[in-house]
């Protein structure tokens, strides 16, 4: 039972570079959240997605993009890191949309110089 | 702007004592509650969830929400060395972003339980 898995768990990269963070799960779920923590700022919902090939913004879209050609995988990436983009970044995972219980993966810790 | 709003602490009880933490939410159109638990370095784990107006106790854990003043508790009972931790308030607004689906979060509060 693997659950939902990130990777790297950590990356440092410059400025410039593009990242990708990588998402998957087991579940099948339906719904898939990338949120970043700060700091100061607590959880915040980066993108989301209701299903394969559906994908939309959450509260910091800025800077990121997100693909979900299949339903297990969410990967999130960062087309020219910027140093505000160093964070915390988790992936998590819901069965339908009414059900509160979202599942989280381990977490990628970013850092960009 | 619709918000969640938590006291950051430290809070730090002894332990065996009650734990109180508080949130408040701008949104009146807020459906569901939640509480998650978040150990340092680790990523939120559910504790408890409510829906309606009243109490909602699990083992040591009561959630209480009241709609009308627009707040969630979570008490600890006999808190633990093992509780210290933070938690995290998250509220799934009716709308938000196109989706019913999406949780706003606090900014969390840490608890401490000294021994």
């Amino acid at each position: 039972d693997a659950g939902i898995t990130q990777s790297p768990r950590y990356k440092i990269t410059e400025t410039g570079r593009q990242v990708t963070l990588m998402c998957h799960q087991t579940w099948s779920h339906s719904y898939m959240f990338w949120y970043r923590q700060d700091l100061g700022h607590g959880l915040r919902l980066i993108y989301y997605s209701a299903a394969a090939d559906i994908t939309d913004k959450g509260e910091v879209p800025d800077g990121y993009v997100v693909s979900r050609s299949k339903t297990e995988n969410f990967p999130l990436t960062l087309e020219s890191a910027t140093r505000s983009q160093t964070s915390v970044y988790f992936c998590a995972s819901r069965r339908t949309e009414n059900t509160g219980e979202l599942f989280f993966g381990e977490g990628s810790r970013l850092t960009v110089l | 702007q619709k918000e969640v709003e938590q006291n950051s602490g430290p809070l730090s009880v002894p332990e065996g004592a009650i734990a109180s933490l508080n949130c408040t939410y701008s949104d009146r159109g807020s459906q569901s509650f939640f509480w998650y638990r978040q150990y340092s370095g680790k990523s939120p784990e559910l504790i408890m969830s409510i829906y309606s107006n009243g109490d909602k106790e699990d083992g040591r854990f009561t959630a209480q929400l009241n709609k009308a003043s627009q707040y969630v508790s979570l008490l600890i009972r006999d808190s633990q060395p093992s509780d210290s931790a933070t938690y995290l308030c998250a509220v799934n607004l009716l709308y938000y972003g196109g989706s019913q689906g999406n949780l706003i979060f606090g900014k969390g509060t840490k608890l401490s339980v000294k021994p």
